[in-house]
């Protein structure tokens, strides 16, 4: 079973615009939530966590926004830049457990 | 350079050999973790360590896989008469008590089974 589901595969945003990656869980035990970044021929990059206590949480041009109730986050990218264009991951962790389980990805194409 | 390192990038094995990855986690890092990823998938977690104590190991791990972390320090995955299936992307990452989890990951080892 899939405990953290990206449904889009993939997003195209056109530079200076905002880009919005979605991630679903379906674990109530987890509690800390997490974006990498990957880019070919590397391991993810963390970008960005946010921990269950909260419902926002801000670095520079990324944001990500979580909903507790609707078991969902997701990551803003504004304005996107075509360095931004990778594979995203979403990965949540559980109370006293510190695996990391992770969604599918969701490939970002920025293009000028 | 202080970040994750693993060792081999790039593995071509036969069928029913024997190979062994190694990972170098960030000096200060006291937890060190091993993923998988196939192509089209996230990572999926292997085993963890917290320093030289295996504390969880996924069912994922058959008992063709073992991994070590002698010292503390570094940490070796050997899988045992391989299989095709087991062509993938090894991760290793690693993270500090307190640190909210944040694991930071190498390159990987890109594992080859023909």
């Amino acid at each position: 079973d899939q405990q953290v589901k990206q449904n889009s595969p993939s997003l195209s945003v056109q530079e200076g615009r905002i880009s919005i990656l979605n991630c679903d869980y379906t674990n109530s035990m987890f509690d800390y939530f997490l974006w990498y970044k990957k880019y070919p021929a590397e391991g993810p990059t963390f970008l960005i966590s946010i921990s269950s206590i909260k419902d926002k949480n801000e670095d520079g041009r990324f944001t990500v926004f979580l909903n507790k109730s609707a078991k969902h986050l997701s990551l803003h990218i504004v304005p996107s830049q075509p360095g931004d264009s990778a594979v995203y991951f979403c990965a949540a962790s559980a109370l006293r457990t510190d695996k990391l389980i992770f969604g599918t990805g969701t490939r970002l194409q920025v293009f000028p | 350079d202080t970040g994750v390192s693993q060792d081999p990038r790039h593995k071509i094995t036969k069928r029913g050999q024997n190979v062994t990855f190694r990972c170098d986690p960030i000096s200060e890092h006291n937890r060190l973790y091993w993923y998988r990823q196939t192509l089209g998938q996230g990572p999926e977690f292997l085993t963890y360590f917290q320093n030289e104590a295996q504390l969880e190991k996924s069912r994922l791990l058959s008992d063709r896989f073992s991994a070590e972390r002698p010292k503390g320090s570094f940490s070796t995955l050997e899988i045992q008469r391989t299989e095709q299936g087991d062509s993938a992307m090894y991760l290793c990452a690693s993270s500090r008590d307190g640190s909210d989890n944040e694991q930071f990951f190498g390159p990987g080892t890109r594992l080859t089974v023909l």
